[in-house]
């Protein structure tokens, strides 16, 4: 079956520790995203990607790296740099999606809830 | 700049039925999207919206008027079940813009 899969569901870190979540989607889906999802609030993007070996920033990439080496995989590193990582992390992917482009639905993966201790 | 404006949260009773509003000002605008979400899973979609009107679903159905900025999401005999968050999402002149999401509670 299609979908997106992220791992692990839940994960604990110390405080000053980078962490790496991973995304992985076998429906050829050009376009991946991460998204951060504070209790209350929605999702505020931190990085996508439209192509492999290339992505940009989204509204929160402070303290967040990512990398797109395969069109299947869009792993988010959460480095130390980050002064509130904990959160729900969700990744996303769509078919294409450069800005102006007209039908674009998001598919989520699991997501991943990271808490540091 | 963007700007996507939802109620935080609403109640309604089960069977009865609720409207669900959005109004947004984004740079550019292709379409909108609603989505679900329960707690602690990850969103599913439910509706697009392009053309103004009303698009239907089941018991789900999606408005949007494009002159006004403003869209809504209507759920018909409510269930337990429809207890969730329900994010409103525009497709614009970047990837989505999703709003905060609008809490649903249904009681008996």
């Amino acid at each position: 079956d299609g979908g997106i899969t992220q791992s692990p569901k839940y994960l604990f870190r110390k405080e000053g520790q980078n962490v790496t979540l991973s995304c992985e989607q076998n429906l050829n889906h050009d376009a991946m995203y991460w998204y951060r999802q504070d209790p209350g609030q929605g999702l505020r993007l931190i990085y996508y990607s439209q192509i492999v070996n290339d992505f940009q920033k989204g509204d929160i990439a402070e303290g967040y790296s990512v990398s797109r080496e395969k069109k299947e995989s869009f792993p988010l590193t959460v480095t130390s740099a980050q002064k509130n990582p904990t959160a729900f992390y969700l990744c996303a992917s769509s078919i294409d999606t450069p800005p102006g482009q007209d039908y674009n639905e998001q598919f989520f993966g699991p997501g991943t809830r990271l808490t540091v201790l | 700049g963007q700007n996507i404006d939802q109620p935080t949260e609403m109640t309604a009773t089960e069977g009865a039925i609720v409207q669900i509003n959005c109004t947004y000002q984004t740079s550019g605008f292709n379409g909108l999207f609603w989505y679900q979400q329960h707690a602690g899973e990850a969103p599913t979609f439910l509706s697009y919206n392009v053309l103004d009107g009303l698009e239907e679903k089941g018991r789900f159905s999606s408005f949007l008027s494009r002159s006004k900025g403003y869209s809504y999401l209507l759920l018909k005999e409510l269930q337990m079940k429809d207890s969730a968050s329900y994010l409103c999402a525009v497709s614009g002149n970047t990837p989505l813009v999703f709003g905060k999401g609008t809490r649903l509670s249904v009681i008996a």
